[in-house]
């Protein structure tokens, strides 16, 4: 109940396509989903994050799209670019009875190529 | 100034020796946390420091020793570490308190461990 499954676990993308990963999750008392987005040998940097009461939310050229009754979420990359090349981790928490604990997806090792 | 800074970027040690990592924020955030990282694997919790205090402790082995002495540096220390022990060792802090729904928590660049 407390896992977060993500995929796919790699992805490459053309040049100005559309990069999709998508995380499912069991835990209904999960209510805040960030992703974090992580260059080789630096920290995860947080990407754009979305809560339950919301369906969509959107920054530049990443979208969240959030499904309550599915318990699934997804990033969307619009016009991807070889900069966009990282691993991108989805991620779930409840804040008030696990101490804000994020519960991590497995990461998806995104390529895009030029 | 908006970052989680870490030292040193990189360490090695032997298995009988000691040493210490450390993470310091200005954003004045009120909660700090240690993670540990394998490749090609998502972040693992090792600690949460809430103002200033231990508030959990995800089983860590005690060959690993948290210390926050005030609000903005969290140290970890090191003894007597085991090979597998090699990660990336992970700080980040939480304007909110982590016990609140809203948890955004911003990490630093990470302390590549190596144990010989």
């Amino acid at each position: 109940q407390q896992q977060v499954k993500q995929s796919p676990q790699s992805l490459i993308v053309q040049k100005g396509g559309i990069s999709i990963i998508n995380c499912a999750y069991e835990n209904t008392a999960f209510d805040y989903f960030p992703w974090y987005q992580q260059f080789p040998g630096k920290g995860p940097a947080l990407l754009i994050a979305i809560r339950p009461d919301v369906s969509e939310k959107k920054e530049g050229r990443f979208t969240i799209s959030f499904n309550k009754s599915a318990k699934q979420f997804s990033l969307h990359i619009m016009d991807s670019q070889p900069g966009d090349s990282a691993t991108y981790f989805c991620a779930a928490s409840r804040g008030y009875n696990q101490g804000g604990k994020l519960i991590f997806g497995q990461g998806t090792e995104l390529s895009v190529k030029p | 100034d908006t970052e989680v800074t870490q030292t040193p970027k990189h360490l090695v040690m032997g298995m009988t020796n000691k040493k210490s990592l450390k993470c310091e924020q200005h954003m004045g955030h009120r909660a700090m946390y240690w993670y540990k990282q394998k490749a090609k694997k998502p972040p693992e919790l090792m600690f949460v420091y809430s103002y200033e205090k231990l508030s959990i402790n995800e089983s860590v082995p005690s060959r690993f020793s948290p210390e926050c002495p005030n609000s903005s540096l969290l140290n970890l220390h090191l003894h007597a570490l085991q090979p597998e022990d090699s990660a990336l060792y992970l700080c980040a802090s939480s304007q909110e308190d982590p016990w609140s729904s809203y948890n955004e928590q911003f990490f630093g660049p990470g302390t590549r461990l190596t144990v010989l």
